[in-house]
């Protein structure tokens, strides 16, 4: 059974860097066959993909176009864990993120969901 | 990218009714790549049926998906107590993977 477990700070204040991690259980994160995503939900923008990483033979990384320039998703294999680093935050950045996996070498859904981390953006 | 939009946005529904759930695509999604999550508060996302009409491991048979191109529909056959709850589609065919804003299936 696959488990993704969250951490990261609640309150972030506008323009600093928003860090979560995402530790795995049940699964590696050198995978050759899963994808490792990051995604968020928001009132104002609903469930919102940012990007994932993922393993074949090298590390693959694909972002949203709506954050790319502010984001970075990085694996850690000696703790099988993956982060999600965002950027000069603002408010508009306040969601519930979510870190999640999918499976397989097309197209595959979100199989497996972290549980959540509210980050709220204020001074 | 592909916007998907749910209908209706929410479902006043009995225990025992049955529950239909619209969710149309902004363009055609091939491969019918298209999902099913629950989701309820405080919990992680659930997926409950994927490429359109496969149920995910462990749903149950009142679950049932059905649809392809722009149009998909989810079905509850028979609504339990534990159904109640928000439900999105999400596509997986073209990135962004985007996701339905939502409907909230709700007891009457």
């Amino acid at each position: 059974q696959v488990q993704l477990q969250q951490s990261g700070p609640g309150l972030v204040k506008p323009s600093q860097t928003l860090s979560v991690t995402c530790a795995i259980s049940g699964d590696s994160v050198s995978s050759n066959s899963a994808a490792w995503n990051w995604i968020r939900q928001s009132p104002s923008r609903g469930l919102e993909w940012l990007g994932r990483t993922y393993y074949r033979s090298k590390w693959y990384r694909d972002y949203a176009l709506s954050v790319k320039s502010r984001i970075t998703i990085n694996p850690d294999t000696s703790k099988n864990q993956f982060s999600l680093q965002l950027k000069s935050v603002t408010p508009e950045d306040t969601a519930v993120y979510y870190c999640a996996r999918d499976q397989g070498l097309g197209p595959q859904p979100f199989d497996y969901w972290g549980q959540g981390t509210l980050i709220t953006v204020s001074s | 990218e592909i916007v998907l939009t749910q209908s209706p946005g929410t479902l006043s529904l009995s225990p025992g009714e049955r529950a239909t759930l619209s969710c149309g695509a902004s363009q055609s999604v091939s491969g019918s790549y298209l999902a099913w999550y629950q989701h309820k508060p405080g919990q992680a996302p659930r997926l409950l049926i994927y490429d359109a009409s496969s149920r995910a491991t462990g749903i149950p048979d009142r679950f049932s998906g059905t649809g392809s191109g722009t149009d998909f529909t989810l079905t509850i056959s028979r609504l339990e107590p534990e159904d109640f709850a928000v439900y999105y589609c999400q596509q997986y065919d073209s990135s962004p993977w985007t996701f339905g804003q939502g409907t909230k299936v709700e007891i009457k």
